[in-house]
């Protein structure tokens, strides 16, 4: 089982759409977690950063972590095909030899149609 | 402005050639990553660097090298050992705290003659 899960898509949704994705993990001692955008031939960006458990919000974004279900979201509103891209989401845990890294979800490709 | 700078954008390399990518920021982060990214596999930590003088393996280092000499710079060489080398390389930086925070730069894809 990987460490994280994030269904890939891709996922196509009409403009002004509400948008979920989603990621799972197995990892119970992640405690920051990130979500990051990704436009084609470009570098990741972050988009969102919460740490621990509980909502955070910014502007049409809203990042959702439930660290009992080991689940987190991301949820983007008034959806506009600007937003078409990839979507990470990654999160700061221990490796074997207890140095702190970034677990990467594999992203989920997304199109708004206008 | 403040960012992380990588060139070139594209690379050929021909067979048994060593290449290397450069990797520039001026963002005064400690630390800094190399990642690979193929379709479908994600993100793959290649090697990284905490302070200057000193780096580690990350999940893929067989066939890369890393010098970290400046805070600045964190150069990946691909040499030709590494016998899949067509990718999408990205480097990233971060300050040294436990969120790991990563900022990246815009890529350099590198593709075999």
């Amino acid at each position: 089982q990987k460490e994280v899960e994030q269904d890939p898509g891709p996922l196509s949704v009409p403009e002004g759409a509400i948008v979920s994705l989603n990621c799972t993990y197995s990892n119970s001692a992640f405690q920051y977690f990130m979500w990051y955008r990704q436009y084609s031939r470009k570098g990741p960006e972050l988009l969102m950063y919460t740490y621990s458990s509980g909502n955070k919000e910014d502007g049409r974004f809203t990042a959702q972590v439930d660290k009992s279900s080991k689940y987190i979201s991301l949820f983007i509103r008034d959806s506009q095909p600007s937003d078409s891209a990839t979507y990470l989401c990654a999160m700061s845990g221990l490796d074997a030899g207890n140095n702190r890294k970034l677990i990467w979800g594999l992203g989920t490709s997304l199109a708004v149609n206008p | 402005d403040g960012g992380i700078t990588q060139s070139p954008k594209y690379l050929f390399r021909k067979e048994g050639q060593n290449v290397t990518l450069s990797c520039e920021q001026n963002l005064n982060h400690d630390a800094m990553y190399w990642y690979r990214q193929d379709p479908g596999q994600g993100l793959r930590l290649i090697y990284y660097s905490q302070i200057v003088n000193d780096f580690q393996k990350g999940d893929i280092a067989e066939g890369y090298s890393v010098s970290r000499e400046k805070k600045e710079s964190f150069p990946l060489t691909v040499t030709s050992a590494q016998k899949n080398p067509t990718a999408f390389y990205l480097c990233a930086s971060s300050f040294r705290d436990k969120s790991d925070r990563q900022h990246f730069g815009d890529g350099t894809r590198l593709s075999i003659l």
